[in-house]
């Protein structure tokens, strides 16, 4: 089974703190992906990579920035955190087009 | 605009009591449609991929549908372990990131 790790369930922050939200898979997966949800909103994507040291942007990249020195590891990097930044982050791999993605069990962060 | 809208946002059924939950979607291609079970406080679990128009998955009580504009999940004689929250995605082409498009979802509760 493929196994998504975010390293942390719950965290505070504080307004205007860096924020780093890891995320480890197993599978060697090439794509991995940041997504945030809100309710009323869903599941909106951050920012993906395809591969090592590549990125794009997705929906929603303002206020965000990401990390793939290794294959497994995605890191999202908030850079000055805001209390808009409050939200549900969810990490996925795939292992190819037309294949599911697999997700972590998510990282509930506030900002106060 | 590739968009997802899933209907109804929240479902409540008596044990047993069977229905569908609907999935409208529209994409300029579809490489795949999947639907996913969400429990609270956790990350979105893999149900089902519908790859064309009239395929179909079942899975215990679950079994999805797909026409080339809509999915439905149904439901049969559910249980309360049945509640949670079900997404609704699709994986558009052309486009080789693997990135999903998500609907809203719809929360199902399940009463005994």
């Amino acid at each position: 089974d493929v196994k998504v790790t975010q390293s942390s369930r719950y965290l505070v922050k504080r307004t205007g703190e860096k924020v780093f939200l890891e995320c480890v898979q197993d599978m060697d997966h090439e794509n991995m992906f940041w997504y945030r949800q809100d309710p009323g909103l869903g599941l909106r994507l951050i920012y993906f990579s395809y591969d090592v040291k590549m990125k794009e942007k997705g929906d929603i990249p303002e206020g965000y920035s990401v990390s793939r020195e290794k294959k497994e590891r995605f890191s999202l990097i908030l850079e000055s955190a805001s209390t808009n930044q409050t939200s549900m982050y969810l990490c996925a791999s795939i292992s190819g087009q037309g294949s599911p993605l697999h997700f972590g069990n998510g990282t509930r962060l506030t900002v106060t | 605009e590739d968009q997802v809208t899933q209907s109804p946002e929240a479902l409540r059924l008596q044990e047993g009591e069977s229905s569908s939950l609907n999935c409208s979607y529209t994409v300029s291609g579809l490489r795949g449609l999947f639907w996913y079970r969400q429990d609270p406080g956790k990350g979105p679990e893999f149900l089902f991929t519908l790859y064309s128009a009239g395929e179909e998955k079942e899975k215990e009580r679950l079994k999805a549908t797909l026409t080339k504009k809509e999915s439905f999940l149904h439901i049969t004689a559910p249980k309360p372990e049945d509640s949670a929250t079900y997404l609704c995605a699709v994986q558009a082409s052309p486009g080789n990131t693997g990135k999903l498009i998500f609907g809203q979802g719809t929360t199902l509760q399940v009463k005994p």
